[in-house]
């Protein structure tokens, strides 16, 4: 199956400081999202983007499915930017959705 | 529109026993997804509604687990004779089903086994 690698596993800012996640992935896939899932365990939506560019305030991200890797950057963190950032692909088979693969995710710590 | 909404938050059970997760996704989302996550790793997926039809499941969901949508609306997951290796979090997401089709997940249901 389709594999999802993300880097780097771990990640510690100063507030204020800029970051870079990769997630690669190993086929094409037919959606890419980015969620960031808080201390409580909530996984909230980022960026659906299976491919192009897009930006949401403090944070963008831009998915070149050609080459199959997204990346979401970070600009002036905030220690409530703290969390584990995930990337999920989905890979539909036969004309049906399949599931969201994600990978094992960036721990992001950003100190005051 | 309160988002995905999961009941209980917290699941604390003996092993053996028969536990029950409740999922109400959005309003008119006709899509309905479980998924568990272990500590340190990423959520893996367990099985897929669309309307109230089981339309996939992984190989995670043994025959311990079962999981119904009646009537397409609200979901539950039951998984019976409960194993200290089921203890996990329990997420719900729904989707649309339209076109782009971001998932909305629930805030997880979290099942301690003892």
């Amino acid at each position: 199956g389709i594999q999802v690698e993300q880097s780097p596993p771990d990640l510690i800012l100063q507030e204020g400081a800029n970051s870079t996640l990769r997630c690669n992935f190993s086929d094409s896939v037919n959606n890419l999202q980015w969620f960031h899932q808080n201390p409580w365990g909530q996984l909230i939506n980022l960026f659906y983007i299976p491919s192009g560019t897009k930006q949401n305030g403090r944070l963008s991200a831009t998915t070149v499915a050609t080459e199959r890797y997204s990346l979401l950057y970070i600009s002036s963190s905030q220690t409530t930017d703290s969390g584990v950032y995930f990337c999920a692909v989905e890979v539909y088979y036969g004309g049906s959705q399949g599931n969201l693969i994600f990978g094992k995710g960036t721990k992001l710590s950003v100190k005051p | 529109d309160t988002g995905v909404s999961q009941n209980p938050r917290h699941k604390i059970t003996k092993r053996g026993q028969n536990v029950t997760f409740r999922c109400d996704p959005i309003s008119e989302h006709n899509r309905l997804y479980w998924y568990r996550q272990t500590l340190g790793q990423g959520p893996e997926f367990l099985t897929y509604f669309q309307n109230e039809a089981q339309l996939e499941k992984s190989r995670l969901l043994s025959d311990r687990f079962s999981a119904e949508r009646p009537k397409g609306s609200f979901s539950t997951l039951e998984i019976q004779r409960t194993e200290q290796g089921d203890s996990a979090m329990y997420l719900c997401a729904s989707s649309a089903g339209r076109g782009t089709d971001t998932q909305y997940f629930g805030p997880g249901t979290r099942l301690t086994v003892l």
